[in-house]
């Protein structure tokens, strides 16, 4: 398997915009998680899904961020607008099972707002 | 809820000397703890992982942790350090009923040759 799969890598854009975030998990792995990191707060967990369905997305900071899952292969993490706060690096990381719980990460989307 | 402190932002170590990294975790249920290692500009790798059974885990590039309930500590170590082994380390932690894994500040590690 290639692994968590992150698009893009680096993305510039402008205060106001509209940003989305993508992520293909590894196969057959059930559950799904978005985190962000910056130097100020390390490693944040967003939100998480099971069985493609959110189970907790407490951590995700306001109404102006939203996750999808329309299916077990693909997931987005979508900023609008976007503010340069939101700046950091964001990794989809997935799991495989209970009995299963490491997560393995993708290689992270850097995302810069000027 | 769980937590974990790492003790230490920070680490240098000389080549071919110990390197010990500090975890301790906070959890009302038996935990499930994890050490992650992140390269520059990669996303996090796992390095070993407890959930049940043997104390002391062996890991991927020669290192180890042990889990000590008394001391709710999940301590990294490796004999002998590599100019490879520099990188951030992550300990985190989650629990059978909760599939958050909460991750520790983070802590950089220096080889000097």
């Amino acid at each position: 398997d290639a692994g968590v799969i992150q698009s893009p890598r680096h993305e510039v854009t402008e205060m106001g915009q509209e940003v989305t975030l993508r992520c293909k998990p590894i196969s057959g792995h059930d559950y799904l998680f978005w985190y962000r990191q910056t130097m100020m707060r390390g490693l944040e967990l967003l939100i998480y899904f099971n069985n493609n369905v959110p189970i907790d997305d407490s951590g995700m900071p306001e109404d102006r961020f939203s996750a999808k899952m329309p299916n077990a292969s693909f997931s987005t993490l979508k900023i609008q607008p976007s503010e340069p706060r939101d700046s950091a690096v964001y990794f989809c990381a997935s799991s495989l099972d209970r009995n299963r719980p490491e997560a393995f990460f993708g290689q992270g989307t850097r995302l810069t707002v000027v | 809820a769980q937590s974990v402190t790492q003790l230490g932002s920070h680490v240098s170590v000389s080549e071919g000397a110990l390197v010990l990294l500090r975890c301790n975790y906070s959890s009302s249920v038996p935990p499930y703890l994890f050490w992650y290692v992140q390269y520059p500009n990669q996303g996090l790798q796992l390095l070993l992982k407890y959930t049940t059974g043997a104390t002391l885990v062996k890991g991927i590039n020669g290192f180890e942790a042990e889990f000590k309930k008394s001391e709710t500590s999940f301590h990294l170590t490796k004999p002998s350090a590599h100019m490879s082994d520099a990188a951030e380390y992550f300990c985190a932690v989650t629990s059978p009923n909760d599939y958050k894994l909460s991750f520790g500040a983070g802590t950089t590690v220096t080889v000097r040759a």
